[in-house]
């Protein structure tokens, strides 16, 4: 079975830097995509960004990117630019892929960002 | 395009009492997800449908929680009866395909008392 950590319960950070979150996984599969979405404080989850195991590049998706070691199995995510809105809980997420049918979207415990003035 | 859609938003239902949850996910998609979340954690997968077939159900409590998706469309999930510990959101949540992100509906909020 696979499994997320993130083990930043709580992150702060400064309005216009930078901030990583990070996000280790673990399993023994090779086929395999990872997600990060966004829960605001009203609730819904939010789609920010995919990497799939056998991409070569790290996906960017405007101010977001994620940083894919795949040795180290991590999947952090880099916000630039941070904005006041950004405020919310950021979830890392898991599937197994195999013969073409995804299994199972896991999540880790989340980790809660807060932008200051 | 329409995303997910969930009734109710919000239940209040006392404990030993049934109570039910509609999802109609977003057109077309094949791929179905419940999912718990309780006060400060991650979603818990309960279920997972491909079409109307069941993916993956490891994780639902069978002996009170139940879901279908009869047509392959909406889904509706079942507690009965209900304890207090099932205090928390329900996520509703579809997929196009493999390896797609997956959209997720506002949620209901269900309190147990």
């Amino acid at each position: 079975a696979q499994k997320i950590t993130q083990t930043q319960p709580g992150m702060f950070v400064q309005e216009k830097e930078a901030v990583t979150l990070d996000c280790t996984y673990d399993t023994s599969d090779q086929s395999y995509g990872l997600f990060w979405y966004k829960q605001p404080s009203s609730g819904e989850m939010i789609f920010l960004i995919y990497q799939g195991s056998y991409d070569e590049q790290n996906a960017t998706e405007g101010r977001y990117s994620l940083n894919f070691q795949k040795a180290r199995k991590s999947a952090n995510l880099v916000i630039s630019a941070s904005q006041l809105g950004d405020s919310a809980m950021y979830f890392c997420a898991m599937t197994l892929i195999s013969s073409g049918s995804a299994r199972q979207l896991t999540f880790g415990s989340g980790t809660q960002l807060t932008v200051l003035p | 395009e329409a995303g997910v859609a969930q009734s109710p938003r919000y239940k209040i239902i006392e404990k030993r009492q049934s109570v039910a949850f509609w999802c109609n996910p977003i057109s077309g998609h094949a791929t179905l997800y419940w999912y718990q979340q309780i006060l400060g954690q991650g979603p818990k997968l309960l279920i997972q449908f491909q079409n109307n077939g069941v993916v993956d159900d490891s994780q639902l409590p069978k002996d009170r929680f139940s879901a279908e998706r009869l047509k392959g469309v909406d889904s509706t999930l079942k507690i009965q009866p209900a304890k207090l510990e099932d205090s928390a959101v329900y996520l509703c949540a579809s997929s196009l395909a493999a390896n797609t992100e997956a959209f997720f509906g506002q949620g209901t909020r269900l309190t147990v008392v």
